[in-house]
């Protein structure tokens, strides 16, 4: 069965370092998002993506944050300069069109700011 | 802005029936959600139902909506040890709209 793929699974980064997050959608999936779950508290919207653009953002999603489908497979959360604050389990996900209800996750990538 | 709660920890024994709880706050939530979350994997979609209806099934799953109240039930019957999870409520506006989710209910089922 497809599935969301994220690489790495844990990043450690020194506060101010730029990071990438990693993520391959499943193939014919055309809208992507990140969320992101700081640890005791709830999983947070991030960025919707679809059609090389972003679709809707939350108020977490600021300048130190971009995002970008390089190629027709990946799909990447860049995050300029650390903080300590950033330390969260991000999760992609994607959705096949636009009257698909489901949102398919991926793992998860641990990143852990030093 | 929305809010969506759950409890924090639920334990069954093997066999009987769970029910997971969850708030919300918008009355415009148009699509409600149960995901589950099994240890070091991703979010996955258990069922789904809309703000128009009130129960739906779905072999062991049963979701009830109270709109009125802003509830929201997913009840598992016969609970068997790997249903053990967290499972999350959401919801969106829209299909495909970002998702809100409460902070996870611990589901632990005792043998």
């Amino acid at each position: 069965e497809p599935e969301v793929t994220q690489t790495p699974s844990h990043q450690v980064t020194q506060m101010g370092q730029e990071v990438i997050l990693r993520c391959v959608p499943i193939s014919n999936h055309l809208y992507f998002y990140w969320y992101r779950q700081i640890l005791g508290q709830k999983v947070e919207f991030l960025v919707s993506f679809y059609n090389n653009e972003i679709s809707e953002k939350s108020e977490i999603f600021d300048d130190q944050f971009s995002v970008e489908r390089p190629d027709g497979s990946n799909f990447t959360l860049k995050i300029r300069s650390t903080k300590l604050e950033d330390s969260a389990m991000y999760f992609c996900a994607s959705r096949l069109r636009q009257s698909s209800y489901e949102q398919y996750f991926g793992p998860g990538t641990r990143l852990t700011v030093t | 802005g929305e809010d969506v709660e759950q409890s924090l920890f639920l334990s069954v024994r093997e066999g009987d029936s769970s029910v997971i709880n969850c708030t919300y706050t918008d009355s415009s939530s148009t699509y409600l959600y149960w995901y589950k979350q099994e240890p070091g994997a991703g979010l996955q979609l258990l069922t789904y139902i809309f703000s128009n209806m009130d129960m739906k099934q779905d072999q062991r799953l049963t979701v009830l909506l109270n709109k009125k109240d802003k509830h929201l039930s997913l009840r598992i019957a016969d609970t068997q040890t790997g249903d053990s999870a967290i499972y999350f409520c959401a919801e969106s506006l829209n299909a495909g709209n970002m998702l809100t989710f409460g902070g996870g209910t611990r589901l632990m089922v005792k043998p």
